[in-house]
């Protein structure tokens, strides 16, 4: 079993749509959870942190449960630029991050 | 420079040839990384350096890869006798500082392919 599991997409959204991806990670001792974004043939770029509390950042929510070990990413009004890979992100210390293998989006006109 | 940087670009190597990838982290930046990208799939962590020193090589694949860092700032990292499933992107990353959550900032990557 990989230590971070994605919804595999690929998610075909019209625009202004809501979208929310998943993933769920193996290793309780993990410490720190982010979503990057990578575009086709470009470096990932972190998006944002994930808190327990949750967290939000303009149209982007992002929600962790330790007790499930699963974190989510909601983006409310899509647009065409949010088209990307999103890639989940837990880090067992010492900068040691494990990526899952992404979930693509393509919002469309 | 503005960010890390990495060099070549691309690669094709033919099977058996070595090759060495170049990093240049983020200046100042004491923890750097090296990750391997295969086509449809996430970053999978290959080695890292804090400063000059190499703290965790547990995901280099085989010993045909290597690592180094010798001043702390640039880092090279060599494949030898190149393979096919060698073919990937290999990202470079830095951060500022050790420890979890602590934000990196990853190189735009060199492209390999072995032929």
């Amino acid at each position: 079993r990989k230590e971070v599991e994605q919804d595999p997409g690929p998610f075909n959204v019209p625009e202004g749509a809501t979208v929310a991806f998943n993933c769920t990670y193996s290793n309780s001792a993990s410490q720190s959870f982010f979503w990057y974004r990578q575009d086709c043939r470009k470096e990932p770029k972190l998006l944002m942190s994930v808190y327990s509390s949750g967290n939000e950042d303009g149209r982007f929510t992002a929600q962790l449960n330790r007790a499930s070990q699963y974190i989510s990413l909601l983006i409310r009004d899509s647009k065409l630029s949010d088209s990307a890979t999103y890639l989940c992100v837990v880090t067992l210390g010492r900068n040691d991050m494990r990526f899952g293998a992404g979930t693509r989006l393509t919002v469309k006109p | 420079g503005a960010g890390v940087s990495q060099s070549p670009r691309y690669k094709v190597a033919k099977r058996g040839q070595d090759v060495a990838l170049r990093c240049d982290p983020i200046s100042g930046h004491v923890s750097l990384f090296w990750y391997q990208q295969a086509l449809g799939q996430g970053p999978e962590f290959l080695t890292y350096f804090q400063n000059e020193a190499q703290l965790d090589k547990s995901g280099l694949p085989s010993d045909r890869f290597f690592a180094e860092r010798p001043e702390g700032s640039v880092s090279t990292l060599k494949i030898q006798r190149t393979q096919q499933e060698d073919s990937a992107v290999y990202l470079c990353a830095s951060s500022f500082h050790h420890g979890a959550g602590n934000t990196i900032y990853f190189g735009e990557g060199s492209w390999l392919t072995v032929v």
